[in-house]
C-alpha cells in the first residue's frame, strides 16, 4: 500500500533562510512524486513534480530512491513562500493521487 | 475564465439533510476527482472518474453519490447528512490518470450543524 508522511506540520524559518521540507513515501513500485501548493485563499496548485526536474519558485526537489524521500527545498526563504504544502504520489498508470498530511510553511519578515 | 469551478462555495446545513455539489471543468479533461479535506487539513480522495464511468471509491460511505453527466462535470451528492462530513470538498481534474497534473476547484466548505 501507498503511503507519504510529512512530519512536520508545522514549520517556521526567517526570510532569507534555507528551508526544507520533509517528505517519505513507502510505494512498492515506481512511484511519481508531486509537491502541491496551497496559498492563503487560493486553490491547491501544482508546485512541481519529480519527473520534469525543474526549479519553481526556487524550489527543488530531489527524488531519493534509497531513502524514500522526496524533500522540498529552496536556499532563501521569501514572505510569499507561506502556504500549505503538500506531498503526493500516485502510483505507475494509477488514476489518483495520494497526498501526505501537509506540511504548514510560515515565513518570518 | 475558471478552470475548475464548484458551487456552493459555503454551504452550511443541517443534520439528516441531502444536499449537492457541483464541479465544472472547462479544460477538456478525461479524468475527474472529488476530494475531502478535513479539519486538520488532511486531504483525501473519495472519487476518480474517467470519461464519465468511476474509476475509484475509496471507503466512502454511500450515503455520497457522484454523478457525472458528461466528461466536463462531477455533482457530489450527499444524502442524510452528519456532522462528521462537515469539511471542505474540493473538486479536481486531470488530463489522465494520477500521473499527470491535477488542477483543483476552489472549493466548497460545507458545515453541517
Amino acid at each position: 500500500a501507498q503511503r507519504v508522511t510529512q512530519p512536520e506540520k508545522l514549520l517556521s524559518v526567517f526570510k532569507g533562510a534555507p528551508v526544507e521540507l520533509k517528505c517519505n513515501y513507502s510505494y512498492s513500485g515506481s512511484p511519481e512524486l508531486f509537491w502541491y501548493v496551497q496559498y492563503s485563499r487560493q486553490r491547491l496548485q501544482l508546485l512541481l513534480r519529480h519527473i520534469s526536474r525543474e526549479s519553481i519558485k526556487g524550489f527543488t526537489a530531489d527524488l531519493n530512491k534509497g531513502e524514500t524521500s522526496f524533500h522540498l527545498k529552496k536556499p532563501f526563504a521569501q514572505e510569499e513562500d507561506s502556504a500549505m504544502y503538500y506531498c503526493a504520489l500516485s502510483g505507475t498508470g494509477a488514476n489518483n493521487l495520494f497526498f501526505g498530511t501537509g506540511t504548514r510553511l510560515t515565513v518570518i519578515p | 475564465d475558471t478552470a475548475v469551478s464548484q458551487t456552493p462555495k459555503y454551504l452550511v446545513t443541517q443534520m439528516g439533510n441531502d444536499k449537492s455539489i457541483k464541479c465544472e471543468q472547462n479544460l477538456g479533461h478525461d479524468t475527474m476527482y472529488w476530494y475531502k479535506q478535513d479539519s486538520k487539513k488532511f486531504l483525501k480522495i473519495m472519487f476518480s472518474y474517467n470519461n464519465k464511468e468511476l474509476i475509484i471509491n475509496e471507503t466512502v460511505p454511500n450515503r455520497f453519490s457522484p454523478k457525472s453527466p458528461d466528461k466536463a462535470h462531477l455533482n457530489l451528492h450527499i444524502n442524510s447528512l452528519e456532522l462528521g462530513d462537515s469539511a471542505v470538498y474540493f473538486c479536481a481534474s486531470s488530463l489522465g490518470d494520477g500521473a499527470y497534473e491535477q488542477y483543483f476547484g476552489p472549493g466548497t466548505r460545507l458545515t453541517v450543524t
